[in-house]
């Protein structure tokens, strides 16, 4: 059974930077079919995509936050770390992570249960 | 960037009735979009892939058709478990990858 969960502060002031956890199970990071996803879902609001990252090392990101992302995996853990630099109030959002099918297959499943972030001093 | 677009906001039917959801790509997609489920406090469920394509575990009631530029996702006799937030998804042109606005499917 694939699963993932994501890790982190609930918490975090402006201008701070967000680390985020994702740690997987049932499928490996070294796997050359599959990669790891982080998505956002700000309270009411549609989904919207930040990154990913597949065994090759091959990174993604979104255009509008690309100069704030960054994405890593450490495979022997099995986890995928986002970092969000500069963070602002309208950061707030639930955090997800899924896994990524690599090649022209690029949907979400499953997800992680995700994490909510808020920004406030 | 492709925007998607999804209509109505939100659509209110009867249980045993049949659901259609609409979503529209700003520019040709192929069949490269995914829908997805999500209920309230939870994470989004993948429904279909490949404009037409059921995961696994799917009920048959749920079908997606389209290519192109419009796509629809139906909903053949709603339970009152398919009463949540849809959103359908492209990933022919990234990045990003972009989801659309989400129709709300609620009881009427």
């Amino acid at each position: 059974q694939v699963t993932l969960k994501e890790s982190g502060p609930v918490l975090v002031k402006p201008t701070e930077t967000l680390t985020l956890t994702c740690t997987v199970s049932g499928f490996s990071l070294s796997n050359a079919r599959m990669g790891v996803s982080w998505i956002r879902q700000p309270p009411g609001k549609a989904l919207e995509w930040l990154a990913h990252i597949f065994s090759n090392d091959e990174k993604s990101y979104s255009t509008s936050l690309k100069s704030r992302l960054t994405i890593s995996k450490d495979t022997s853990k099995s986890q995928v770390v986002l970092t969000m630099t500069n963070m602002d109030p309208v950061d707030t959002a639930t955090y997800y992570c899924a896994r990524i099918r690599g090649g022209s297959y690029k949907w979400f499943d499953p997800w992680g249960q995700g994490t909510l972030v808020t920004v406030s001093s | 960037e492709i925007v998607m677009t999804q209509s109505p906001a939100t659509l209110s039917v009867s249980p045993g009735e049949r659901a259609t959801l609409s979503c529209r790509a700003s520019q040709s997609v192929s069949s490269n979009l995914a829908w997805y489920q999500q209920k309230p406090g939870q994470a989004p469920r993948l429904l279909i892939y490949g404009a037409s394509i059921r995961a696994t575990g799917i009920p048959a009631r749920f079908s997606g058709s389209g290519s192109g530029t419009e796509f629809t996702l139906t909903i053949s006799i709603l339970q009152s478990e398919d009463f949540a937030v849809y959103y359908c998804q492209q990933y022919n042109n990234w990045p990003p990858l972009t989801f659309g606005g989400g129709t709300k499917v609620e009881i009427k």
